[in-house]
């Protein structure tokens, strides 16, 4: 399968760890996007690269989170010092250059943090 | 600040039934607007895509309008079966470089047999 795959699916952490996630996007795939995605809501925009260079970073990614695309190919977020509002699905998605071209989504990581 | 309402109740409808999804925003410009699937705890599915000055989309079952005067889409399901149950996502984004979707909170599709 080619799609955006991520790992892990589920993490469960206590308060104040540091977790991290990793996303592989679709192999051609220049644009990838984190998003967070809490319980009845839509998905929230929180970053973007293009290729490895981060290009926009949402007032909602905290100083204590971090996100990384090193060689232009998988990316990960990392999240230090856990608090439980961290709590979401994160999603990563691709994209081709072409302005309006789909972003595809992976199946997301939840957080759960206790 | 931006807003983008789609209805917080499920929608329920028989099978066979046209399903009509709405999408209302304020403060915002879009240039495109977008629907989404998504089913219980997967990422969201990509539908269809129309842009600020196409009145309207179609593919296969799937119908969208977009009126940039009264900021609404409207996203229909037509001859609807109950494997269309999921929740729709409405995402507006802008003309210029990436896009940074916007996304509406849904609404949940429930069709029944």
């Amino acid at each position: 399968d080619t799609g955006v795959s991520q790992n892990p699916r589920h993490k469960i952490t206590k308060r104040g760890q540091n977790v991290t996630f990793r996303c592989d996007p679709i192999s051609e795939h220049n644009r990838l996007y984190w998003y967070r995605q809490t319980l009845g809501q839509g998905p929230e925009f929180l970053t973007y690269f293009q290729n490895e260079a981060q290009l926009e970073k949402s007032r909602l990614l905290s100083d204590r989170f971090s996100a990384e695309r090193p060689k232009g190919s998988f990316s990960t977020l990392e999240i230090q010092r856990t608090e439980q509002g961290d709590s979401a699905m994160y999603l990563c998605a691709s994209s081709s250059l072409a302005p309006t071209d789909t972003q595809y989504f992976g199946p997301g990581t939840r957080l759960t943090v206790l | 600040s931006q807003k983008i309402e789609q209805n917080s109740e499920a929608l329920n409808i028989q099978e066979g039934k046209t399903a009509t999804l709405t999408c209302n925003y304020t403060n915002y410009s879009p240039a495109y607007l977008q629907w989404y699937r998504q089913d219980p705890g997967r990422g969201p599915v990509f539908l269809l895509l129309i842009r600020e000055n196409e009145k309207e989309k179609r593919k296969e079952r799937l119908k969208v309008t977009f009126d940039t005067t009264l900021k609404q889409s409207l996203f229909h399901i037509t001859a609807s079966q109950p494997a269309d149950s999921a929740t729709y996502l409405c995402a507006l984004s802008r003309e210029g470089g990436f896009q940074k979707l916007v996304f509406g909170t849904g609404t949940r599709l429930l069709v029944s047999p």
